[in-house]
């Protein structure tokens, strides 16, 4: 039972260049959440999806797509990257609606310059 | 919409001495409220959560958290420090998505620091 993984662990970019995260969960969970962690912000929601084939904007989705074509996968999308998505983006994934607590992968550092 | 907050950037405390980490919470309605450690290069893990029931929650690693809806804090609690309690730890409170669903909001953390 692997939890939420993430792939890559690390990436640099230029700007303007694409890349999708991928996160993957065998938790069989419904909740999916792609977070962005800066330093002295917490964690700011970027989408998040409460089933398969569903996807919805949180608090900071600009520059960012997603989808979650299977239930287990969900994937986080720059089409063209900014030095200000320069930052370390984890998933989490929680069983349903009854139960609130999420589970985090290890996370990505991303780097665009 | 609910929010957490850590009034402490960072809090200092030789091992084997009582730490507390503060947090304070504004909810409308009844507050679900969590505790998570991060150590460094890892992800967020799970400590405790207050939903409903007894203010003294215990928790993973030893730690516990005091609800006190007087003063709306949550703050987490451990009576012997050690230093691998060394880490980032955020507070978090339940919030209510539009679409549908539950997120968590996150206080900007408290990075704890155990000496010997």
């Amino acid at each position: 039972n692997a939890g939420v993984t993430q792939t890559p662990k690390f990436r640099v970019l230029k700007t303007g260049q694409s890349m999708t995260l991928l996160c993957a969960q065998d938790m069989n969970h419904e909740y999916m959440y792609w977070y962005r962690q800066d330093p002295g912000m917490g964690l700011r929601l970027i989408h998040y999806s409460v089933g398969e084939g569903t996807t919805a904007k949180g608090e900071v989705p600009d520059g960012y797509n997603v989808s979650r074509l299977k239930k287990q996968n969900f994937l986080l999308g720059l089409e063209s990257a900014a030095p200000s998505q320069t930052s370390v983006y984890f998933c989490a994934s929680s069983p349903d609606r009854l139960h609130y607590e999420q589970y985090f992968g290890p996370g990505t550092r991303l780097t665009v310059t | 919409a609910q929010s957490v907050a850590q009034p402490e950037d960072q809090v200092n405390v030789a091992e084997g001495n009582p730490l507390t980490v503060k947090c304070t919470y504004s909810v409308s309605g009844n507050p679900y409220l969590f505790w998570y450690v991060q150590y460094p290069n890892r992800g967020l893990q799970f400590l405790l959560k207050y939903i409903t029931g007894d203010n003294l929650v215990k928790g993973s690693y030893g730690f516990e958290a005091e609800f006190n809806k007087s003063q709306t804090s949550f703050h987490l609690k451990k009576p012997s420090a050690l230093v691998s309690d060394s880490a980032l730890y955020f507070c978090a409170v339940r919030d209510l998505l539009t679409g549908g669903g539950n997120k968590l909001t996150f206080g900007t953390g408290t990075q704890l620091k155990v000496e010997l």
